[in-house]
């Protein structure tokens, strides 16, 4: 069974520029959730997303938004990209909304120049 | 609001020796709760999980964790370390929803872990 899938694995941007990110989950998952791994503030969770809907969101600017199709594969997007959005942003999949387990992706490295 | 606190930021231990590291919980009602792991420039990898039931879970790589609900703890424990468990270890807290609980993971600053011959 393949696992979660990100794409693509690392990305350099210029600031202001914008992203998108991709997450496939494991096969049968419909839940994705998205999160941002800093050294400054570690693992801070930043939407999830079931049945193409957002249920969950964190503590993030507006610039930070996402998407879920009908396949379950999500993309999340952030614009105006700021130096301060370098980090590697993983995403996590689960079979429902709530179920105790979720399972990372290798996770895309962004970088902001 | 829950939170994870993982007290210390590295731990070293030798080669066969056990190695324990701390995670403290704070949740409303039942948790669960988690320890992943992560390599350099890769994801989290799932090691272990309390769900419910007996205390002392075991999970891959020979690691186990006890939960301790009275300390509010969930120490991850293996009784003979190997060089190649060097890596970064965090602990995740997720409330059940049908109990009001916050529908995400919340995770320890993590601790970095170094066995060394």
């Amino acid at each position: 069974k393949a696992g979660v899938t990100q794409t693509p694995r690392y990305l350099i941007k210029t600031r202001g520029q914008q992203v998108t990110l991709s997450c496939s989950p494991i096969s049968g998952h419909r839940s994705v959730s998205w999160y941002q791994q800093t050294p400054g503030q570690g693992l801070q969770f930043l939407f999830e997303y079931f049945s193409e809907t957002q249920r969950n969101k964190g503590n993030f600017p507006g610039r930070f938004s996402g998407r879920q199709f009908s396949n379950s594969r999500s993309e999340m997007n952030v614009s105006t990209l700021e130096l301060g959005d370098s980090a590697l942003y993983l995403c996590a999949s689960s079979r429902v909304v709530g179920a105790p387990e979720a399972f990372f992706g290798q996770g895309t490295r962004l970088t902001v120049v | 609001a829950q939170s994870v606190a993982q007290p210390e930021d590295q731990v070293n231990v030798a080669e066969g020796n056990p190695l324990t590291v701390k995670c403290t919980y704070s949740v409303s009602g039942n948790p669960y709760l988690f320890w992943y792991v992560q390599y350099p420039n890769r994801g989290l990898q799932f090691l272990l999980k309390y769900i419910t039931g007996d205390n002392l879970v075991k999970g891959s790589y020979g690691f186990e964790a006890e939960f301790n609900k009275s300390q509010t703890s969930f120490h991850l424990k293996k009784p003979s370390a190997l060089v190649s468990d060097s890596a970064l270890y965090f602990c995740a807290v997720r409330a059940p929803i049908l109990t009001g609980g916050e529908n995400k993971l919340t995770f320890g600053t993590g601790t970095q872990l170094k066995v060394e011959l």
